[in-house]
């Protein structure tokens, strides 16, 4: 266990809804990244997160949005939830904005009907 | 477009034998390699890291990493069936140390016993 933690588990959504998917994450670590995971696909990074700032976003569109709180907990937000957007969305965090090792939570399964 | 390539197996070997997983990543700038196991259902959990040419060892596993060619394997001694899962390798990408991670697709090892 990471100590990294996600919620919901899982969820069922419908098209054009939105969804705020929660994480928070280890103890003594500041930053949070979210990735979305396909069905048999590697993770793609979502975006960033640093001392309430996002600190680098990857291919997605604005319809994806995030926060941090000061006590480093993030969320996720998708709008207009779309069917391609079912995936596991994966939080993890590291003990510093220049920290490379990630440690993911449980992950969200998201299924979008 | 930065890449990591793994191949997707499956890999089998059997119980007590040694697997070799190999990844190949496009971004010469790239400081920090990383590799995976996930386990079906379940989030990336981090086994091993490396940054500088040449071996890291931990337990069972050892992480090989050439720079001039661009690839990075995973060792992995005396397999267990319990090492049967995807791992996937993931590279920092630039040289902006914690903003993204790129992943692989993953590599399937199945250890029969």
């Amino acid at each position: 266990e990471t100590g990294v933690t996600q919620s919901p588990t899982h969820l069922i959504k419908t098209r054009g809804q939105q969804v705020t998917l929660r994480c928070s994450s280890q103890s003594g670590h500041n930053t949070v990244s979210w990735y979305q995971q396909a069905l048999g696909q590697g993770p793609q990074f979502i975006f960033q997160y640093y001392r309430e700032e996002e600190n680098g976003r990857g291919n997605f569109p604005p319809r994806f949005s995030g926060l941090q709180f000061p006590n480093y907990s993030s969320e996720l937000n998708v709008n207009a939830l779309e069917l391609d957007d079912s995936a596991l969305y994966l939080c993890a965090s590291s003990p510093l904005a220049g920290g490379d090792e990630q440690y993911f939570g449980p992950g969200t399964r998201l299924t979008v009907t | 477009q930065k890449e990591v390539e793994q191949n997707s197996g499956p890999l089998s070997v059997p119980e007590g034998a040694i697997a070799s997983l190999n990844c190949t990543y496009s971004d010469r700038g790239s400081q920090s390699f990383f590799w995976y196991r996930q386990y079906s259902g379940k989030s990336p959990e981090l086994i091993m890291f490396i940054y500088s040419n040449g071996d890291k060892e931990d337990g069972r596993f050892t992480a090989q990493l050439n720079k001039a060619s661009q690839y990075v394997s995973l060792l992995i001694r005396d397999s267990q069936p319990s090492d049967s899962a995807t791992y996937l390798c993931a590279v920092n990408i630039g040289h902006q140390a914690g903003t993204a991670l790129i992943f692989g697709k993953g590599t399937t090892l199945s250890v029969s016993s």
